[in-house]
């Protein structure tokens, strides 16, 4: 059964980078026809989409928040991994990774992760 | 973008009710529509996805149905386990995902 789990800091202060990592476990991503993706929640808020990765790479951010998201992955450890840099308070939220199918739904999710902006 | 709107945004209903949240696109998505159940402190998790195929575990009380910029989550008994938040998510203008605000399902 796949799974997902993330990991990192909970705090983080203003204008630094909020880095997370999502280990994948059951399955591997090196497979075709997945994306892997972020997704973010604030506290009390809907769910805001923030990128996508394919195992080779490839990377898709929304627009938003374009200029300070990278998206990266590591097949060998079978993780993928976020970095926001610049955060600010409405960077605070829980952070989701999920599996992506062909057809652009998310399942599983992992856990979720709350960091926390604040000096 | 394509936005979505969820209607209500919470409602109160019993056990046993049948319950219908709607969800609408500011444009044409065919059938690239989700739906996802999120309780509190808890990860959203797939209902429906394609906007009317149950997704495998789910039970059968849940049904969606719709195309075009219409779509329905319907719930024909509610259970205590369906207090939750709701919420549609459209996969038609990939890669730029968006989801509906959430309905709020609460107990009467």
């Amino acid at each position: 059964q796949l799974q997902l789990q993330e990991s990192g800091p909970g705090l983080v202060k203003p204008s630094e980078t909020l880095s997370l990592t999502c280990t994948v476990s059951g399955g591997s991503l090196s497979i075709s026809s997945y994306y892997w993706d972020w997704i973010r929640q604030p506290p009390g808020q809907g769910l805001e989409w923030i990128g996508s990765i394919y195992y080779t790479g490839s990377t898709y951010y929304n627009p938003s928040l374009k200029s300070r998201v990278t998206i990266s992955v590591d097949t060998s450890k079978n993780q993928f991994s976020l970095r926001l840099t610049f955060v600010t308070a409405a960077d605070t939220a829980v952070y989701y990774c999920a599996r992506q199918s062909n057809r652009g739904w998310f399942d599983p999710w992992g856990q979720g992760a709350l960091v926390t902006v604040s000096s | 973008d394509i936005q979505m709107t969820q209607s209500p945004s919470s409602l109160s209903a019993s056990v046993g009710d049948r319950v219908t949240i709607t969800c609408r696109a500011s444009q044409s998505i065919s059938l690239y529509l989700n739906w996802y159940q999120q309780k509190p402190g808890k990860a959203p998790k797939l209902l429906i996805y394609a906007a009317y195929t149950l997704q495998s575990g789910v039970p059968s009380r849940f049904s969606g149905s719709g195309s075009g910029t219409d779509f329905t989550l319907t719930i024909s008994s509610l259970q205590p386990e369906d207090f939750a938040t709701y919420y549609c998510q459209q996969s038609y203008s990939t890669p730029l995902f968006t989801f509906g605000p959430g309905t709020k399902v609460d107990i009467k």
